[in-house]
């Protein structure tokens, strides 16, 4: 069975310090993998997702993420965070198909500080 | 352009009493649907999936029940209401690659 596992259930960053979040994950097939973030309430928004190509992907407001399927491993990376990161970042994992939906790891808090 | 609209936002039901949830989706076809539920501390579990009209997959047992009257619609719901089954439940749709989620309801159970 697919899983995702983010180790960091909290993470607390200097504004301007760099970010790296970490998730591995097991999947029996080629994996198709994504990042959300969740603000307070609301729902998801897609940060960057991996399908083939290129294992270091871009995203939208700054973030990228490395593939490294010897590790296992999909980490979510910025170089330099906001008061506005501050947020649940989810990482998961579906099948090519997409149909059978997303299995998403518990999430890590991420706390910004002044 | 490609939307999902969910309601209620915010929700407060006795126990035992009965659940509707909808999600409707607009700007394409023949979408998959799915219902997930986000309990604190726990992370998204996916609940049902859909891939056509009454067409209903459920990934776990439990006191809830979807179905899909038409193409972009979508609905959760529950004949006698657990305080089990609080926390925040989102609707997602897919076509192909993409998974666009809705904003959600939050439902707490008293």
């Amino acid at each position: 069975a697919q899983s995702v596992t983010q180790p960091d259930i909290h993470i607390t960053v200097s504004e301007g310090a760099s970010l790296e979040l970490r998730c591995n994950y097991s999947y029996g097939a080629t994996p198709y993998l994504f990042w959300y973030v969740q603000s307070p309430g609301q729902g998801l928004q897609l940060l960057l997702k991996y399908f083939s190509g290129d294992t270091l992907v871009q995203g939208i407001k700054g973030f990228e993420a490395e593939f490294k399927r010897s590790q296992s491993s999909f980490n979510l990376r910025k170089p330099s965070v906001h008061w506005s990161d501050a947020a649940e970042y989810f990482c998961a994992v579906g099948d090519k198909r997409g149909a059978d939906g997303l299995t998403f790891g518990k999430g890590t808090h991420l706390i910004i500080q002044p | 352009s490609q939307t999902i609209h969910q309601w209620p936002a915010t929700l407060v039901q006795p126990v035992g009493s009965p659940l509707s949830l909808e999600c409707t989706v607009e700007g394409t076809s023949n979408p998959n649907l799915y219902w997930y539920r986000q309990a604190a501390g726990r992370g998204l579990q996916l609940l049902f999936y859909s891939v056509g009209i009454g067409q209903i997959s459920s990934e776990v047992p439990q006191n809830l029940s979807a179905s899909r009257p038409q193409d972009r619609q979508f609905i959760l719901s529950s004949k006698k209401l657990l305080l089990s089954d609080s926390g925040f439940y989102l609707c997602a749709w897919s076509v192909r690659y993409g998974y666009t989620f809705g904003s959600g309801t939050r439902l707490t159970v008293v």
